[in-house]
């Protein structure tokens, strides 16, 4: 039964250009929700993350927007930058400190020249 | 901070045999977990430890089995190794008051069941 749900497993994008990265889930007593970045023979590595009491999250050129009643959430990379081409898994969990991280299947990013 | 270290990086084993992975946590992270991810996969969670004390388990059979030392090292140990335990194993470390938020993930043990 996979909770966490990413249904593209590749995106390309220009760089410069928006990259959105979605993710759905099942469990509604999910509370956090964070996105990990992992580039080849490295682990992942937090990005950014949101509550469910909030709807938007920005750090820099990262912004997460969570729609409870769709259970949907979803990444934005603005401009995006060749850098940031990895493998893009989202994570839900329940309160802190929870005991487990349950992963999506991963998004890989491109981001062309 | 030295970061999150795990040995082997690479490992080749037969069915049936037994392996050892281990993890150097960060000084001060109190709280590891292990996590499986198998080939074009999401991690998934086998375990976390905390105070050396099994602090939940995902679903795993009892063969996957962990230790953590008061030095901040940890094990995995998997008995009786069949070909889809074949995966990255990832373990992460954090305090127990950060949780996943202060969560820093090694490198991996890519295991090879053969």
């Amino acid at each position: 039964d996979q909770q966490v749900k990413q249904n593209s497993p590749s995106l390309s994008v220009q760089e410069g250009r928006i990259s959105i990265l979605n993710c759905d889930y099942t469990n509604s007593m999910f509370d956090y929700f964070l996105w990990y970045k992992k580039y080849p023979a490295e682990g992942p590595t937090f990005l950014i993350s949101i509550s469910s009491i909030k709807d938007k999250n920005e750090d820099g050129r990262f912004t997460v927007f969570l729609n409870k009643s769709a259970k949907h959430l979803s990444l934005h990379i603005v401009p995006s930058q060749p850098g940031d081409s990895a493998v893009y898994f989202c994570a839900a969990s329940g309160p802190v400190p929870a005991s487990k991280l349950t992963f999506g299947t991963g998004t890989r990013l491109q981001v062309t020249l | 901070e030295t970061g999150v270290t795990q040995s082997p990086t690479h490992l080749i084993k037969t069915r049936g045999q037994q392996v050892t992975l281990r993890c150097s946590s960060q000084s001060g992270h109190n709280t590891v977990s292990w996590y499986q991810q198998a080939l074009g996969q999401g991690p998934q969670f086998i375990f976390q430890y905390y105070r050396e004390e099994e602090n939940g388990r995902g679903n795993f059979p009892p063969r996957f089995s962990g230790l953590q030392f008061p030095n901040y090292s940890s094990e995995l140990n998997v008995n009786a190794l069949e070909l889809d335990d074949s995966a990255l194993y990832l373990c992460a470390s954090s305090t127990r008051d950060r949780g996943h938020y202060g969560y820093t993930f090694g490198s991996g043990t890519r295991l090879t069941v053969v």
